[in-house]
């Protein structure tokens, strides 16, 4: 158990819809990530951020959005869903308080499985 | 740019082998750090190592080693004296110093470690 959590574990919706996937991040960690994998791209990294602000963007949809919360939770929109959004979006964090912000392992939730319909 | 390759699609070993898992990296930064991560078949991502660009000694943890070769770019993953609880997807990454502390993914491969 790497201790983040994230619910749903499995959502299945249709084409046009929109979703909210959730992350805790282990307690005392600041960084959330959102990664999707899927069968013809892969591990890919979406975005980050780290202590309530965005810090990077990596190959994210317009259709996507995300935000952290004061809490530390993080959650992820899919709006406008297509066929092509099937995938399992993990979250991962880092950098617990009070270390350095620097290349710490980062840990991952067990996933949600998102099948658009 | 950033890019890991794990040329390896899937391997297949019987019990007790040992197996070597590759992995090449390519970036432009001096300062950068590698992982491996374990995706078993329940579909979550484990970690199992990170390593400093600047700290090319070699690791061992039990029946995993890894050979770190800065010359090569390569990162590669031993097991030795496999198990079927070995059986999952292997990782690579890549995380630069420049940049944000995202990870770059290899492709993965496929271990099965027949009974």
């Amino acid at each position: 158990d790497s201790g983040v959590t994230q619910t749903p574990k499995h959502l299945i919706t249709a084409t046009g819809q929109r979703v909210t996937l959730r992350c805790s991040p282990r307690s005392g960690d600041l960084s959330v990530y959102w990664y999707q994998q899927s069968l013809d791209q892969g591990l890919q990294f979406l975005i980050q951020y780290y202590n309530g602000e965005e810090r990077a963007k990596g190959n994210i949809l317009e259709r996507f959005s995300a935000q952290q919360f004061p809490d530390l939770h993080s959650e992820l929109n899919l709006s406008s869903l297509e066929l092509g959004d099937s995938a399992l979006y993990f979250c991962a964090s880092s950098a617990r308080e009070g270390s350095s912000a620097g290349r710490n392992e980062q840990f991952f939730g067990p996933g949600t499985r998102l099948t658009v319909l | 740019a950033q890019k890991v390759t794990q040329a390896q699609t899937e391997i297949s070993v019987v019990e007790k082998e040992d197996v070597t898992l590759d992995c090449v990296y390519e970036t432009r930064d001096t300062t950068y750090y590698l992982f491996w991560y374990k995706q078993p078949p329940s579909g979550e991502l484990v970690f199992l190592i990170r390593r400093n660009s600047f700290d090319e000694q070699n690791e061992i943890s039990g029946r995993y080693s890894w050979n770190f070769q800065k010359s090569t770019s390569s990162f590669n993953f031993t097991i030795t004296a496999s198990q079927v609880v070995d059986s999952a997807v292997y990782f690579c990454a890549l995380s630069e110093q420049t940049g944000a502390n995202n990870l770059f993914f290899g492709t993965g491969t496929r271990l099965t470690v027949i009974p």
